[in-house]
């Protein structure tokens, strides 16, 4: 059972523009939404967070974005630059001390 | 201040052959995590500790697979007989809440 299903499966934009990527979850117990960033060859990074009391946060360039009811939250990256081409990952978790559910992940490549 | 090390980086082994992969937390960190993931797809999980114990062991897909942690600090992944359908990316990560932090990986080929 696919418990946080993630789309697009790969995306590519321009230098500038926004790539949005999507992700839904079934198990209403989870209360903490990372994301991830992983560049080829390396362990997945910490990008942004979000609880579910919050609709939306910001850290730099990235945005998340999140519809509690619709159990749906999303990765905007702003002014996208090619640094930021790599795999994205959301996932979700229950509480500290728990296992992560990731989602299949995202391939975003960046032109120039 | 230093992350999640794991090693070896690469691990080439024969089917059949009993392998280990080694995983040192960021300091301080109590949680530890092992996770799989498979080519193109998301992490898997396998197994938590919490302390020197496995509070949940639920993703260990066989008993080929076994962890320890003796010391409350390095984890030590355990995978005998290994087969061509071990071949994957262990990730090992700590926390010390929430947020759980990744090592860079440990790239098993079972041939």
């Amino acid at each position: 059972q696919q418990q946080v299903k993630q789309s697009p499966q790969s995306l590519i934009v321009q230098k500038g523009g926004i790539p949005i990527i999507n992700c839904a979850y079934e198990n209403t117990a989870f209360d903490y939404f990372p994301w991830y960033q992983q560049f080829p060859g390396k362990g997945p990074a910490l990008l942004i967070a979000i609880r579910p009391d919050v609709s939306e946060k910001k850290e730099g360039r990235f945005t998340i974005s999140f519809n509690k009811s619709a159990k749906q939250f999303s990765l905007h990256i702003m002014d996208s630059q090619p640094g930021d081409s790599a795999t994205y990952f959301c996932a979700a978790i229950k509480a500290a001390g728990n296992k992560l559910t990731f989602g299949g992940g995202t391939r975003v490549l960046v032109k120039p | 201040g230093a992350g999640v090390s794991q090693t070896p980086s690469n691990k080439v082994t024969e089917k059949g052959k009993y392998v280990e992969l080694r995983c040192d937390p960021i300091s301080g960190h109590t949680a530890l995590y092992w996770y799989r993931q498979s080519l193109g797809q998301g992490p898997e999980f396998l197994i938590y500790f919490q302390g020197t114990g496995a509070a949940d062991d639920s993703g260990l897909p066989n008993d080929r697979f076994f962890a320890v942690r003796p010391e409350g600090s390095v984890s030590t992944l355990k995978i005998q007989r290994t087969e061509r359908g071990d071949s994957a990316v262990y990730l090992c990560a700590s926390s010390s809440g929430v947020e759980q932090f990744f090592g860079p990986g440990t790239r098993l080929t079972v041939l």
